[in-house]
This record gives C-alpha cells, structure tokens and sequence, in this order.
C-alpha cells in the first residue's frame, strides 16, 4: 500500500495568517494518464469530511480561494493563505492512483 | 443537492453481521461509483471498498482488512448502497461513512456517517 505522511501533525495558527501542511506519499501518484491523484479533506469538528482540492490543485465546488494545493510526483501541499476561524478541523491527504486508497495521519488546525 | 444518508448501525455482538445502508438524492445514483470508508474513534480515515457503476460491471473492490467478510452492494432503482458486514471483530468498531465517486476516483460526497460498536 502506498504510505502517505504529513507533517505538522497539528499546528496552531492566528487569524489572518497563513498555513501550510506537507503530504508525502511513498510512491509517484502521477498517473500515465498525466494525471496526479492527490486529493485534500478537511473534517470539522463533530463532521464527515468534505472534500477541498482534487487532482493536486483543484478546489472543488464551494470551496474558498484562500485554499490551494501544490506538488507532483511525491510532495505535496495544501496553503491556507488566511486562516479563518471556521478552517479548523483535521486535514486529510489521499492518494487514489493505487487500490487501497490511503489517507494521511491527519493535520490538526487549531486557532490561537 | 447532493445528499447521502447512512443507517443500520447499531451494537452488535463479536462475530455477529449488521448491513448497513446509504440512500443517496440529488444525483443520478446510477451513474455513479459509491464507496465506504470508516473512522474508528478518535482516529484517522481508512477506506473500505467500493462498488463500480453498472455501466463498469457493478464489481467491488475491498480493503484487506475487510475482504471476505464484507459485502458492498447496490439497488439502483432505490438508489441505495449497501455493506454487508460479517464476522464483525472488535477492531470494526467506528464510524462508517458512504461517499460518492466521481471520475473514477474522487470521493466527492460524504454522508454524515453511522456508529457501527462490536461488543460483547
């Protein structure tokens, strides 16, 4: 099974500024159809998951500018360029080019 | 709208079953792949399996730890999916959620989950 890290695996952030959480996997996720499968959840508190960026870098229906994704091959990131308060939660990574799918421990985001 | 709403989960005993169903509205539910994925308590997401649209075979596929004994199906005339869980273990307790798949592999949709407990 592919492994997915991330790093922090909690971090605390004022208001206003910015975040950043890293997700590596332990294989490529690029696809021969050159396509990337790295996928961002965020779970709110006493929520399911919902779905942020698919394909490395695209934010899906709804969600905010202030959310981006970056990376290829094995390194990854997802960039909260303000931090508001109703972005905390845990921050899920996935790979989705190998079965089984595989999440990432979980980044904690906390508001100072 | 999009919704997906799990039930069937309940207590249940060590190596007792309990299916567990996910109704789905909004969408063509036909068309779409669907998929499981559980939370024990207080930790991280695993995913279980899923199930291809009839248009790719209506095959399954399942996570190590739950294969041969759980069972992912689906009616599309009730839009619903279904597992089937057996010879449930103590390790199988968590929260179960039904998701959506679209292009194959996103989860797009998440329903709000149902609590599977296996104790004696």
């Amino acid at each position: 099974d592919i492994v997915m890290t991330q790093t922090p695996l909690s971090l605390s952030v004022t208001p206003g500024q910015p975040a950043s959480i890293s997700c590596k996997s332990s294989q490529s996720l690029l696809h021969s159809d050159g396509k990337t499968y790295l996928y961002w959840y965020l779970q709110k508190p006493g929520q399911s998951p919902q779905l942020l960026i698919y394909e490395v870098s695209n934010r899906f229906s709804g969600v905010p500018d202030r959310f981006s994704g970056s990376g290829s091959g094995t390194d990854f990131t997802l960039k909260i360029s303000r931090v508001e308060a109703e972005d905390v939660g845990v921050y899920y990574c996935m790979q989705s080019i190998q079965l089984p799918p595989t999440f990432g421990q979980g980044t904690r985001l906390e508001i100072k | 709208e999009v919704q997906l709403v799990e039930s069937g989960g309940g207590l249940v005993q060590p190596g007792r079953s309990l299916r567990l169903s996910c109704t789905a509205s909004g969408f063509t539910f036909g068309d779409y792949a669907m998929s499981w994925v559980r939370q024990a308590p207080g930790k991280g997401l695993e995913w279980v399996g899923f199930i291809r649209s009839k248009a790719y075979g209506g095959t399954t596929e399942y996570a190590a730890s739950v294969k041969g004994r759980f069972t992912i199906s689906r009616d599309d005339s009730k839009s619903i999916a279904y597992l089937q869980m057996n010879s449930l273990k103590t390790e199988d307790t968590a929260v179960y959620y039904c998701t959506r798949v679209s292009a194959f592999t996103r989860l797009d949709y998440w329903g709000q989950g149902t609590l599977v407990t296996v104790s004696s």
